[in-house]
This record gives C-alpha cells, sequence and structure tokens, in this order.
C-alpha cells in the first residue's frame, strides 16, 4: 500500500530558513513524481513544482521559481521543501502528493504540513 | 501562470444532478486529455475521483462522471448525496507542470 506522510506543523519568524519533508513508502520513490501544493488559509490549490526520483529533475511553476527549493533523497524515499527567508504570506498548508511516471493524475496525497510564519 | 476557470458554487438538492464546469485554454484542457478533479473535505486533502477526462479510480462512486470538450472540462454528480459537500477542483497538464482550476464548493441544500 502506497503512504506519503509529511512532516509535522511548524511556527517560524520571517526571515528564518524551513524545510518540510515528504516520505513515501510502498513503492519505487524512483519510479515516481513527487508534487508540492500550496493552500493559503481559504483559498485553492495551487501547483509549486515537481521533482522526479529516479534522475532528481525538478520543475518550477512560475509564480514559485525562485521563491523555493525543492529537492529529495530517494536512499530514504524523501522529497523536501525549503524556504531560505520565510515571509508571512508563506503562511499556508503544504500538501505533497505523489504520481507513478506516466500517469498525470496524483492519487496518493500527504496529510499536509501547517506553516505558519508569525513574529 | 493563470488558473483554469470554475464557477466559485454550485448547490443542488439531495438526488438531483449538478456540473460543474472547468475552462482553460488550448495549452491545457484543449491540448491534453490528461484532466483530473479532485474533491476536498474541510481540513482533509484532496482526493482524485475523476482522472484521463473521464477515468474513475478504484473505490470512487460511479455517480461522478468527467467528460470534455474542446477547451472545458465538466464534473457531473448525479443523485447528489450529503456527503458530497465538498470544495472541487479541475488539474490539467501544462506543457511539463500541471495546473488546476479555482475551485467550486458544493453545497447540498
Amino acid at each position: 500500500e502506497v503512504q506519503v506522510v509529511q512532516s509535522g506543523a511548524e511556527v517560524k519568524n520571517p526571515g528564518e530558513f524551513l524545510k518540510i519533508s515528504c516520505q513515501g513508502s510502498g513503492y519505487n520513490f524512483a519510479d515516481y513524481w513527487v508534487g508540492w501544493v500550496r493552500q493559503m488559509p481559504g483559498k485553492g490549490l495551487e501547483w509549486m513544482g515537481l521533482f522526479y526520483g529516479a534522475n532528481s529533475e525538478t520543475r518550477y511553476s512560475p509564480s514559485f521559481q525562485g521563491q523555493v527549493t525543492i529537492s529529495g533523497d530517494k536512499s530514504i524515499n524523501t522529497a523536501y521543501l525549503q524556504w531560505s527567508s520565510l515571509e508571512a504570506s508563506d503562511t499556508a498548508m503544504y500538501y505533497c502528493a505523489t504520481t507513478r511516471d506516466g500517469n498525470t493524475h496524483w492519487d496518493n496525497w500527504g496529510q499536509g504540513t501547517l506553516v505558519t510564519v508569525s513574529p | 501562470q493563470s488558473a483554469l476557470t470554475q464557477p466559485a458554487s454550485v448547490s443542488g438538492s439531495p438526488g438531483q444532478s449538478i456540473t460543474i464546469s472547468c475552462t482553460g485554454t488550448g495549452s491545457d484542457i484543449g491540448a491534453y486529455n490528461y484532466v483530473s478533479w479532485y474533491q476536498q473535505h474541510p481540513g482533509k486533502a484532496p482526493k482524485v475521483i475523476i482522472y484521463g477526462v473521464s477515468s474513475r479510480p478504484s473505490g470512487v462512486s460511479n455517480r461522478f462522471s468527467g467528460s470534455k470538450s474542446g477547451s472545458t472540462a465538466s464534473l457531473t454528480i448525479s443523485g447528489l448525496q450529503a456527503e458530497d459537500e465538498a470544495d472541487y477542483y479541475c488539474n490539467s497538464y501544462r506543457g511539463g507542470l500541471y495546473v488546476f482550476g479555482t475551485g467550486t464548493t458544493v453545497t447540498v441544500l
């Protein structure tokens, strides 16, 4: 059974560094894409970017290019989303989702990581 | 990267059918049969209910159906039930990335 588990909620100050994780089990990480999705309070879903486990290829949605860094470690089936300097506007729920390479729908989702940025 | 356009809200009575539209462009919905739909209940992660325009994952009720015409995709919920009250998002492949719709809140009257 495929499972995706995200790291826990974070409360940070503006300007701080943050790296959150998304760990998969029950599947070969190298055969899957991981996507990161932002949901700001009371708002809709937005794609941030994608990571491919086989070769670490990373793609960013234009709105998020240069704002975050997506990475992964296939030795531990884990993808990451990081900020070098958080802003209050980064306060949101962040979901990761996976899809097998060749598929175009996202059928396994993490439980979400709530990031709160407040002085 | 602009989102796909959905109506903000749709409502219906139990047992009725409702349809949610999702309008894109020739670069996304119009170019690929890679439209999927996600249901999100409050405080929960999204769940895929339709993929490849009209296919249903195992375990998803056959009351949910999808279609596409040109650059507009649609999700129909037939025999509306109280448990269908949720937010719904369309999603399409767009040149190496993906884009969500603006989201539709379904209310069961």
